[in-house]
């Protein structure tokens, strides 16, 4: 069973642009969503994360805006560069003590083109 | 140096041999995960240990088993290799505190033949 649903698979934007990837959770007890970003031939590595408790977070060009009663998250990226050309994985955990456990979505391969 | 270390970077194997990926780290984190990557699937947890006496299974077990041999590393096995196994395999490590980031190594590309 997939918890964590990502679309779209792949994203063409172009430079400039805004890049939008959405993401829908079912398990209700989540409480932690965080943005990973991978480059090729790279571990992801954490971009941006967001708590049920707001509804919007901003770092940079990055924005994550939550949607607590439809279950959704998606991150914007304002004005995209080449150098964001990556995929992004969602992912969702319940952050109590003792039991962190992400659940990543599919994936987003992002490309900038000139 | 990398806060966490996989080698080998990039294996290939024959179908029913056994084989090993290690993981080290240097940031003293308790917790450690190994996941894998396949195109269109995402990132799956295989197994989680958050000490040394604490091994646990994760979204993808079956045909895997790890061991903690100490705080700092945590190995996966594949007893007997399958083709389907063949994918992107990544360790991670994550601090004592709630909301943690996790951070990944770099990765081994395995492919069983």
């Amino acid at each position: 069973q997939q918890q964590v649903k990502q679309s779209p698979q792949s994203l063409i934007v172009q430079k400039g642009g805004i890049s939008i990837i959405n993401c829908a959770y079912e398990n209700t007890a989540f409480d932690y969503f965080p943005w990973y970003q991978q480059f090729p031939g790279k571990g992801p590595a954490l971009l941006i994360a967001i708590r049920p408790d707001v509804s919007e977070k901003k770092e940079g060009r990055f924005t994550i805006s939550f949607n607590k009663s439809a279950k959704q998250f998606s991150l914007h990226i304002m004005d995209s560069q080449p150098g964001d050309s990556a995929t992004y994985f969602c992912a969702a955990s319940i952050g109590n003590f003792g039991n962190e456990k992400l659940t990543f979505g599919t994936g987003t391969r992002l490309t900038i083109i000139p | 140096d990398a806060d966490v270390t996989q080698t080998p970077r990039n294996r290939i194997t024959k179908t029913g041999k056994r084989i090993m990926l290690e993981c080290s780290q240097t940031k003293g984190h308790d917790r450690m995960y190994w996941y894998r990557q396949d195109p269109g699937l995402g990132l799956r947890l295989i197994y989680y240990s958050f000490d040394v006496k604490d091994i646990n299974k994760g979204e993808i077990s079956d045909g895997y088993s790890v061991s903690r041999q100490a705080q700092a590393k945590f190995s996966l096995s594949l007893e007997s290799a399958i083709p389907n196994q063949t994918a992107l395999y990544f360790c991670a490590i994550c601090g004592d505190y709630s909301y943690n980031e996790q951070f990944f190594g770099p990765g081994t590309r395995l492919t069983v033949l």
